[in-house]
């Protein structure tokens, strides 16, 4: 089962900040997060991940509240190719801590808008 | 190469056929996992490759699935008297190392009629 909790669907205007919330109140201590999303009839496309601390890169940031309860990616200005489901996993870290496979949820569905 | 290729693209077989289907990883990458997207559905974790340690096969969900990784590299997941409900998009994804972040190739559409 899926550790996480995401809304279903979420709608962004383009231009603006796409603001895409996670819910993962169970997460130990040696679970990144890492966000996925998948664009209709393609393969899961890595975004980024994190542990502890915020993290920034070329596609996103990804913000981490301090007991690690929930997280938020932001993309900073959503176009109309950011539109796919985003997919919010935690996911073992250290060796012998569990299984190292991804288990995704539902996601949330984010319709960039023109 | 850059990525992570599969192939082929698509499969259209009868029940009943064996299918194989190919996963090129990242150079280098010695993870690879497979997974299968049904209509509608989440992904769903079928095997992953480490190297040359056994793999874990915990996600096959039959005798009728199997995966064999030649040379540390190339991998090929076979499907054996396919069933209408093996329809599916099958994706290979790979990482530098099991602890270490997955890369998906575009995944191979299968169709059992």
């Amino acid at each position: 089962d899926a550790k996480t909790t995401q809304p279903t669907s979420m709608d962004c205007a383009e231009g603006r900040a796409a603001n895409l919330p996670c819910n993962h109140s169970t997460i130990s201590g040696n679970e990144y997060v890492y966000w996925y999303r998948q664009i209709h009839s393609q393969g899961p496309q890595y975004i980024i991940h994190g542990l502890k601390n915020n993290e920034t890169n070329e596609m996103a940031s990804l913000i981490i509240t301090e007991d690690r309860k929930s997280s938020t990616l932001i993309l900073p200005h959503a176009t109309l190719r950011d539109t796919a489901v985003y997919y919010c996993i935690v996911r073992v870290a250290y060796s012998g801590a569990g299984s190292y496979q991804l288990t995704f949820g539902k996601g949330t569905k984010l319709s960039v808008i023109p | 190469g850059a990525g992570v290729s599969q192939s082929p693209s698509n499969k259209v077989t009868e029940k009943g056929k064996d299918v194989e289907l190919r996963c090129d990883p990242i150079s280098g990458h010695t993870a690879l996992y497979w997974y299968r997207q049904s209509l509608g559905q989440g992904l769903e974790f079928l095997i992953y490759f480490q190297g040359n340690s056994a793999p874990d096969k915990s996600g096959l969900p039959s005798d009728r699935f199997s995966a064999e990784r030649t040379g540390g590299s190339v991998s090929t997941l076979t499907i054996q008297r396919t069933q209408q409900e093996d329809s599916a998009v099958y994706l290979c994804a790979a990482g530098r190392t099991l602890q270490e972040t997955q890369y998906f190739g575009p995944g191979t559409r299968l169709l059992v009629l």
